[in-house]
Protein backbone atom coordinates (compact mmCIF):
# COMPACT_ATOMS: atom_id res chain seq x y z
CA UNK A 1 0.00 0.00 0.00
CA UNK A 2 1.25 3.50 -0.88
CA UNK A 3 2.27 5.21 2.66
CA UNK A 4 0.84 9.09 2.54
CA UNK A 5 2.46 11.28 5.27
CA UNK A 6 1.69 15.29 6.02
CA UNK A 7 3.52 18.08 7.52
CA UNK A 8 2.99 19.58 10.25
CA UNK A 9 0.41 17.63 11.77
CA UNK A 10 -1.07 21.03 12.94
CA UNK A 11 -0.35 24.71 13.07
CA UNK A 12 -1.58 28.02 14.75
CA UNK A 13 -2.19 30.63 12.32
CA UNK A 14 -4.01 33.93 12.03
CA UNK A 15 -7.13 35.26 9.54
CA UNK A 16 -4.64 36.55 6.55
CA UNK A 17 -1.57 34.35 6.72
CA UNK A 18 -0.57 32.46 3.91
CA UNK A 19 -0.55 28.43 5.09
CA UNK A 20 1.34 25.77 3.47
CA UNK A 21 0.81 22.01 3.72
CA UNK A 22 3.00 19.28 2.68
CA UNK A 23 2.11 15.77 1.83
CA UNK A 24 4.68 13.10 0.64
CA UNK A 25 4.05 9.42 -0.77
CA UNK A 26 6.08 6.79 -0.16
CA UNK A 27 6.14 6.28 -3.70
CA UNK A 28 5.18 8.14 -7.06
CA UNK A 29 1.88 8.47 -7.31
CA UNK A 30 1.75 10.63 -10.81
CA UNK A 31 -1.01 13.58 -10.43
CA UNK A 32 -2.85 11.22 -8.48
CA UNK A 33 -2.83 13.70 -5.65
CA UNK A 34 -6.51 15.01 -3.77
CA UNK A 35 -7.48 17.52 -1.08
CA UNK A 36 -10.14 17.64 1.74
CA UNK A 37 -11.12 20.08 3.72
CA UNK A 38 -13.03 18.78 6.90
CA UNK A 39 -14.59 20.62 9.83
CA UNK A 40 -15.49 18.41 13.34
CA UNK A 41 -18.84 16.87 12.96
CA UNK A 42 -18.70 16.92 9.18
CA UNK A 43 -18.05 15.06 6.28
CA UNK A 44 -14.82 15.86 4.11
CA UNK A 45 -15.03 18.20 1.57
CA UNK A 46 -13.38 17.85 -2.20
CA UNK A 47 -10.73 21.25 -2.76
CA UNK A 48 -7.99 19.95 -4.79
CA UNK A 49 -8.62 17.27 -7.19
CA UNK A 50 -5.50 16.02 -9.92
CA UNK A 51 -2.76 18.02 -7.86
CA UNK A 52 -3.91 21.29 -8.94
CA UNK A 53 -7.49 21.73 -9.93
CA UNK A 54 -10.03 23.45 -8.01
CA UNK A 55 -13.15 21.73 -7.05
CA UNK A 56 -16.49 23.38 -8.12
CA UNK A 57 -17.13 26.56 -5.92
CA UNK A 58 -14.10 26.17 -3.60
CA UNK A 59 -12.70 29.83 -2.86
CA UNK A 60 -9.84 30.69 -5.23
CA UNK A 61 -7.12 31.47 -2.37
CA UNK A 62 -6.85 27.20 -2.50
CA UNK A 63 -4.22 26.20 -4.51
CA UNK A 64 -2.55 23.24 -5.13
CA UNK A 65 0.65 22.08 -6.76
CA UNK A 66 3.64 19.29 -7.12
CA UNK A 67 4.17 15.85 -8.59
CA UNK A 68 5.67 12.63 -8.19
CA UNK A 69 5.98 12.31 -4.30
CA UNK A 70 5.97 15.40 -3.33
CA UNK A 71 2.91 17.76 -3.37
CA UNK A 72 1.69 21.00 -1.60
CA UNK A 73 -1.91 22.59 -0.51
CA UNK A 74 -1.54 26.65 -0.13
CA UNK A 75 -3.72 28.71 1.46
CA UNK A 76 -3.14 32.26 -0.25
CA UNK A 77 -4.86 34.28 3.01
CA UNK A 78 -6.64 32.50 5.63
CA UNK A 79 -10.32 33.27 6.29
CA UNK A 80 -11.81 32.38 9.39
CA UNK A 81 -13.81 29.72 7.51
CA UNK A 82 -10.82 28.30 6.62
CA UNK A 83 -9.89 26.62 10.66
CA UNK A 84 -10.10 22.62 9.81
CA UNK A 85 -8.51 19.57 9.26
CA UNK A 86 -6.62 19.31 5.53
CA UNK A 87 -6.50 15.77 4.53
CA UNK A 88 -4.47 14.48 1.47
CA UNK A 89 -5.38 11.17 -0.42
CA UNK A 90 -3.53 9.58 -2.97
CA UNK A 91 -6.13 7.98 -5.99
CA UNK A 92 -2.82 6.30 -8.05
CA UNK A 93 -3.88 2.84 -6.44
CA UNK A 94 -6.05 1.32 -4.43
CA UNK A 95 -6.46 1.32 -1.32
CA UNK A 96 -6.32 4.84 -2.07
CA UNK A 97 -5.24 5.97 1.08
CA UNK A 98 -5.09 9.33 3.18
CA UNK A 99 -2.56 11.46 5.01
CA UNK A 100 -3.09 11.58 8.79
CA UNK A 101 -4.33 15.29 8.48
CA UNK A 102 -2.89 18.48 9.32
CA UNK A 103 -5.39 20.06 11.49
CA UNK A 104 -5.30 24.10 10.98
CA UNK A 105 -6.29 25.92 14.07
CA UNK A 106 -6.18 30.12 15.30
CA UNK A 107 -3.10 31.60 16.77
CA UNK B 1 -28.45 19.21 -6.05
CA UNK B 2 -26.45 16.56 -5.40
CA UNK B 3 -27.25 14.98 -2.63
CA UNK B 4 -26.28 11.50 -0.60
CA UNK B 5 -28.25 10.59 2.20
CA UNK B 6 -27.09 7.44 4.80
CA UNK B 7 -29.46 5.57 6.99
CA UNK B 8 -29.46 6.20 10.65
CA UNK B 9 -26.99 5.55 13.62
CA UNK B 10 -26.28 1.23 14.73
CA UNK B 11 -25.15 0.14 17.93
CA UNK B 12 -24.32 -3.86 16.99
CA UNK B 13 -22.76 -6.41 19.25
CA UNK B 14 -19.37 -8.07 18.31
CA UNK B 15 -19.60 -10.62 16.04
CA UNK B 16 -23.03 -9.08 14.43
CA UNK B 17 -23.52 -7.37 11.32
CA UNK B 18 -24.46 -3.95 9.90
CA UNK B 19 -25.83 -2.64 6.74
CA UNK B 20 -25.77 1.16 5.30
CA UNK B 21 -27.47 2.59 3.32
CA UNK B 22 -26.65 5.96 1.13
CA UNK B 23 -29.71 7.17 -1.13
CA UNK B 24 -28.11 9.46 -4.03
CA UNK B 25 -30.36 11.95 -5.85
CA UNK B 26 -29.47 14.97 -7.84
CA UNK B 27 -27.84 12.94 -10.45
CA UNK B 28 -27.53 10.01 -12.99
CA UNK B 29 -26.63 7.51 -10.23
CA UNK B 30 -25.54 4.90 -12.94
CA UNK B 31 -22.79 7.40 -14.55
CA UNK B 32 -20.61 7.74 -11.27
CA UNK B 33 -19.40 5.08 -8.77
CA UNK B 34 -19.97 4.93 -4.68
CA UNK B 35 -16.89 5.23 -2.56
CA UNK B 36 -17.37 4.13 1.29
CA UNK B 37 -14.92 6.24 3.84
CA UNK B 38 -14.71 5.45 7.04
CA UNK B 39 -13.84 7.39 10.32
CA UNK B 40 -12.80 6.27 13.98
CA UNK B 41 -13.39 8.44 16.87
CA UNK B 42 -10.75 10.82 16.71
CA UNK B 43 -8.92 9.38 13.81
CA UNK B 44 -7.46 9.90 10.16
CA UNK B 45 -9.76 8.88 7.09
CA UNK B 46 -9.78 5.00 5.80
CA UNK B 47 -10.48 4.37 2.62
CA UNK B 48 -12.35 0.87 2.26
CA UNK B 49 -13.45 0.50 -1.43
CA UNK B 50 -15.58 1.79 -4.08
CA UNK B 51 -18.41 0.38 -6.35
CA UNK B 52 -18.97 1.25 -10.10
CA UNK B 53 -23.39 1.78 -9.76
CA UNK B 54 -24.04 0.50 -13.59
CA UNK B 55 -22.61 -2.61 -13.09
CA UNK B 56 -22.13 -3.60 -9.65
CA UNK B 57 -17.80 -3.90 -9.68
CA UNK B 58 -16.15 -3.75 -6.55
CA UNK B 59 -12.76 -3.13 -5.24
CA UNK B 60 -12.36 -3.44 -1.54
CA UNK B 61 -9.70 -2.66 0.41
CA UNK B 62 -7.71 -6.02 1.50
CA UNK B 63 -8.28 -5.39 4.96
CA UNK B 64 -12.05 -5.69 4.83
CA UNK B 65 -12.08 -8.33 1.88
CA UNK B 66 -14.39 -11.26 3.47
CA UNK B 67 -16.01 -9.17 5.18
CA UNK B 68 -17.11 -6.33 3.09
CA UNK B 69 -19.88 -6.14 0.39
CA UNK B 70 -20.94 -3.15 -1.23
CA UNK B 71 -23.79 -3.24 -3.18
CA UNK B 72 -25.97 -0.46 -5.61
CA UNK B 73 -30.26 -0.66 -6.18
CA UNK B 74 -29.93 1.43 -9.22
CA UNK B 75 -33.91 1.01 -8.98
CA UNK B 76 -33.80 3.57 -5.88
CA UNK B 77 -30.79 4.94 -6.91
CA UNK B 78 -29.35 3.70 -3.26
CA UNK B 79 -25.74 2.30 -2.34
CA UNK B 80 -25.22 -0.16 0.15
CA UNK B 81 -22.54 -1.15 2.28
CA UNK B 82 -22.18 -4.63 4.75
CA UNK B 83 -19.81 -5.20 7.23
CA UNK B 84 -19.93 -8.47 9.19
CA UNK B 85 -18.10 -10.08 11.75
CA UNK B 86 -17.92 -6.41 13.73
CA UNK B 87 -15.60 -6.11 16.13
CA UNK B 88 -14.78 -2.98 18.57
CA UNK B 89 -12.30 -1.44 16.39
CA UNK B 90 -14.92 -1.35 13.39
CA UNK B 91 -16.57 1.46 15.68
CA UNK B 92 -16.67 4.55 13.74
CA UNK B 93 -18.29 7.02 10.98
CA UNK B 94 -19.04 5.52 8.13
CA UNK B 95 -19.41 7.96 4.93
CA UNK B 96 -20.80 7.02 1.50
CA UNK B 97 -18.99 9.44 -1.16
CA UNK B 98 -19.81 9.56 -5.06
CA UNK B 99 -16.58 9.09 -7.41
CA UNK B 100 -13.83 6.61 -7.87
CA UNK B 101 -10.57 8.97 -7.90
CA UNK B 102 -11.84 11.84 -6.25
CA UNK B 103 -14.55 12.38 -4.24
CA UNK B 104 -16.75 15.05 -4.70
CA UNK B 105 -20.30 14.58 -2.63
CA UNK B 106 -20.21 12.95 0.46
CA UNK B 107 -23.28 11.47 2.99
CA UNK B 108 -23.67 13.27 6.73
CA UNK B 109 -22.15 10.48 7.94
CA UNK B 110 -23.09 6.78 10.09
CA UNK B 111 -22.11 6.39 13.48
CA UNK B 112 -21.97 2.80 13.57
CA UNK B 113 -21.10 1.65 17.05
CA UNK B 114 -19.78 -1.93 18.38
CA UNK B 115 -19.92 -2.63 21.72
CA UNK B 116 -21.09 -5.29 23.80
Amino acid sequence: DIQMTQSPSSLSASVGDRVTITCRASQSISSYLNWYQQKPGKAPNLLIYAVSSLQSGVPSNFSGSGSGIDFTLTISSLQPEDFATYFCQQSYSTPFTFGPGTKVDIK
Amino acid sequence: QVQLVQSGAEVKKPGASVKVSCKASGYTFNSYGISWVRQAPGQGLEWMGWITAHNGNTDYAKKFRGRLTMTTDTSTSTAYMELIYLRSDDTAVYFCSRGQWHLDYWGQGTLVTVSS
